[in-house]
């Protein structure tokens, strides 16, 4: 079965250092991959969308890659700040109707 | 300022009421999501509805039902509640033209069944 995996331990690091997120998945070949982040208590946010036919994506501090060899997507957040802790999801685009296959998501906690 | 809104933050309800949840989106959005989010388990999709009276299944649709009659608004329905229906629930709303588009997700409706 289709299946989406990210850490579930949390992410601790100091502000200023590079977050790395990880996001690998089996039994499947998304045509895209997003990433969202969702607050306490709040929907998630749409942040970045990647398609298999690219290998990186910039946007401001964040950059995402996506790997369709090794099925597997990183997010990167640079010169990270407190105000970046949230839980980060990954989502595959599962066909037609945008739907998307969500990830259990990974905390971040960035510490001053 | 695009929106999506959910008709309640928190709800209590007692095993085998029945028990709606409303979303409402101002975006005319054709696509709309019902998901439940635990601890865990992330994002599973309940039923979604590509235009107004068209819904499908997704991965978690035993115990609900959804309607849509207007394209604004999106209603999932719980015949009867039971305990393991204590989740929160995330509504979200996308175009259907193209293939990437991302989701707009409400702020989530906590419920708890007793």
């Amino acid at each position: 079965s289709q299946k989406i995996e990210q850490n579930s331990e949390a992410l601790n690091i100091q502000e200023g250092k590079t977050a790395t997120l990880t996001c690998n998945y089996t039994n499947y070949s998304p045509a895209y991959l997003q990433w969202y982040r969702q607050d306490p208590g709040r929907g998630p946010v749409f942040l970045l969308l990647i398609r298999e036919n690219e290998k990186e994506k910039r946007k401001e501090r964040l950059k995402v890659t996506f790997d369709t060899t090794l099925k597997q997507s990183l997010f990167h957040i640079t010169a990270s700040q407190p105000a970046d802790s949230a839980t980060y999801l990954c989502a595959l685009g599962a066909g037609g109707y945008n739907k998307l296959i969500f990830g259990a998501g990974t905390r971040l906690a960035v510490h001053p | 300022d695009v929106k999506v809104t959910q008709s309640s933050r928190y709800l209590v309800k007692r095993t085998g009421e029945k028990v709606f949840l409303e979303c409402v989106q101002d975006m005319d959005h054709e696509n709309m999501f019902w998901y439940r989010q635990d601890p865990g388990l992330g994002l599973r999709l309940i039923y979604f509805s590509y235009d107004v009276k068209m819904k499908e299944k997704g991965d978690i649709p035993e115990g609900y039902s959804v309607s849509r009659e207007k394209k604004e608004r999106f209603s999932l329905i719980l015949e009867s509640a039971s305990t393991n229906q204590t989740s929160m629930y995330l509504c979200a709303s996308s175009l259907r033209k193209g293939v990437y588009n991302e989701q707009f997700f409400g702020p989530g409706t906590r419920l708890t069944v007793l």
